[in-house]
């Protein structure tokens, strides 16, 4: 929020398709970062990157794949090798991975149909 | 496994009353405590941080405890708002590396 934009804020995918979701940022942060929502299991870390180009996996990666080509912008693409996609997904910025404080998105709300 | 493990799962509170959310930590590295406020359908925001050399941060009605030898952190809701309705996490990281966070804590406030 204020500076983070997820989108779509909801999501619809069949079984077997791939789908992007977007995170854009305003903020100039360097470190960015994807979390899924699940209920009773808090956030867990999919891919978190500190500068452009460059990405690393965090606890929960299968399934998943990001890229980081421009500061500004770290997509989250769920395959279909993802066998639980149906969740609550946050995009996170820190201004670099020094500096403490994490801001958070909206989230995009992915459902598997 | 979960590094930060947190309770209750959920709190009814009337107004007015003191909201209390525990946490339990075993990495004795990590050094920065923030608790997060979730409102249903939006993303977290920061409420309250604290780091392991203050035992106790203040700000407006809410509050962190902190017990380095328990490795325990819990915050302190004082005189709890319908307003307040919402999922609490706390987390815990290590500065310059991921947070881990709690399972999280779904707070009602009645009226």
């Amino acid at each position: 929020d204020g500076g983070i934009t997820q989108s779509p804020k909801y999501l619809f995918r069949k079984e077997g398709q791939n789908v992007t979701l977007s995170c854009e940022q305003n903020l100039n942060h360097d470190a960015m970062y994807w979390y899924r929502q699940d209920p009773g299991q808090g956030l867990r870390l999919i891919y978190y990157s500190q500068i452009v180009n460059d990405f690393q996996k965090g606890d929960i990666a299968e399934g998943y794949s990001v890229s980081r080509e421009k500061k500004e912008s770290f997509p989250l693409t769920v395959t279909s090798a993802q066998k639980n996609p149906t969740a609550f997904y946050l995009c996170a910025t820190q201004l670099d991975r020094g500096n403490t404080e994490a801001f958070f998105g909206q989230g995009t709300r992915l459902t598997v149909v | 496994q979960q590094q930060v493990k947190q309770s209750p799962q959920s709190l009814i509170v009337q107004k007015g009353g003191i909201s209390i959310i525990n946490c339990a930590y075993e990495n004795t590295a990590f050094d920065y405590f923030p608790w997060y406020q979730q409102f249903p359908g939006k993303g977290p925001a920061l409420l309250i941080a604290i780091r392991p050399d203050v035992s106790e941060k203040k700000e407006g009605r809410f509050t962190i405890s902190f017990n380095k030898s328990a490795k325990q952190f819990s915050l302190h809701i004082m005189d709890s708002q319908p307003g307040d309705s919402a999922t609490y996490f706390c987390a815990a990281s290590v500065t310059g590396n991921q947070f881990y966070f709690g399972t999280g804590t779904s707070l009602t406030v009645i009226p």
